[in-house]
């Protein structure tokens, strides 16, 4: 089963405004964390932004915001004020741990391109 | 800090040849992670590491592939015999014990003709 669902292959986004990225997660475990990762044309991953699941507050970094929403499994990436640089693939990822696993998943990206 | 080193960048080799991937972790970084990505299957997790020990190689595809760590600071993915399935972005990445945050090397580029 999928345990990390981006459901936009592509989104399309004019310089300047925001854009939401979605992702959807499926754990049954309690302790869980959720990433964004940023991947450029040059290929590195980039990491962005980080949603422990007891965190009380919604991450925030710069011009990233993550929208978390426990109950419905969600952890949406807003970026707000988009740049022309930040065209790129998104990926969102869960880290699972349990008594014997300690990995990060990844879902299959969002492709975002900003025009001017 | 040099950031999690992997060598070489780019690979190209003939079908059956064996391949060798090479990865420094970021120093004092207890977990190390192999990664592959493909258009058609996005980023897989191969294997893990803990502290110098394999943990979770459910992701390997096959007996083809293995990889070790013989100290905590290098890692090794082989793909023995290569096939030209095979060709895919192979990631190494490393995590600190405090820290969330997994940092990705550059990647290795491998095509296997």
């Amino acid at each position: 089963a999928q345990k990390i669902t981006q459901t936009q292959p592509g989104m399309f986004v004019q310089e300047k405004e925001a854009v939401t990225l979605d992702c959807t997660y499926d754990t049954s475990d309690p302790s869980y964390g959720l990433f964004w990762y940023k991947q450029p044309s040059s290929g590195e991953m980039i990491f962005l932004i980080y949603q422990g699941s007891y965190d009380q507050q919604n991450a925030t970094e710069g011009r990233y915001s993550l929208n978390f929403q426990k109950a419905r499994k969600s952890a949406n990436l807003v970026i707000s004020a988009s740049q022309l640089g930040d065209s790129a693939m998104y990926f969102c990822a869960m880290r699972e741990k349990g008594y014997n696993t300690d990995k990060l998943i990844f879902g299959t990206g969002t492709r975002l391109q900003v025009f001017p | 800090d040099a950031g999690v080193i992997q060598s070489p960048r780019h690979e190209v080799t003939e079908m059956g040849q064996e391949v060798t991937l090479r990865c420094k972790p970021i120093s004092g970084h207890d977990y190390l992670f192999w990664y592959r990505q493909t258009m058609m299957r996005g980023l897989e997790l191969l294997i893990y590491f803990n502290n110098n020990v394999p943990i979770d190689d459910s992701g390997m595809p096959e007996d083809r592939f293995s990889a070790k760590m013989p100290n905590a600071s290098f890692s090794t993915l082989k793909i023995q015999p290569s096939e030209p399935r095979d060709s895919a972005v192979y990631f190494c990445a490393s995590r600190d014990p405090g820290n969330e945050k997994l940092f990705f090397g550059s990647g290795t580029q491998l095509s296997v003709l």
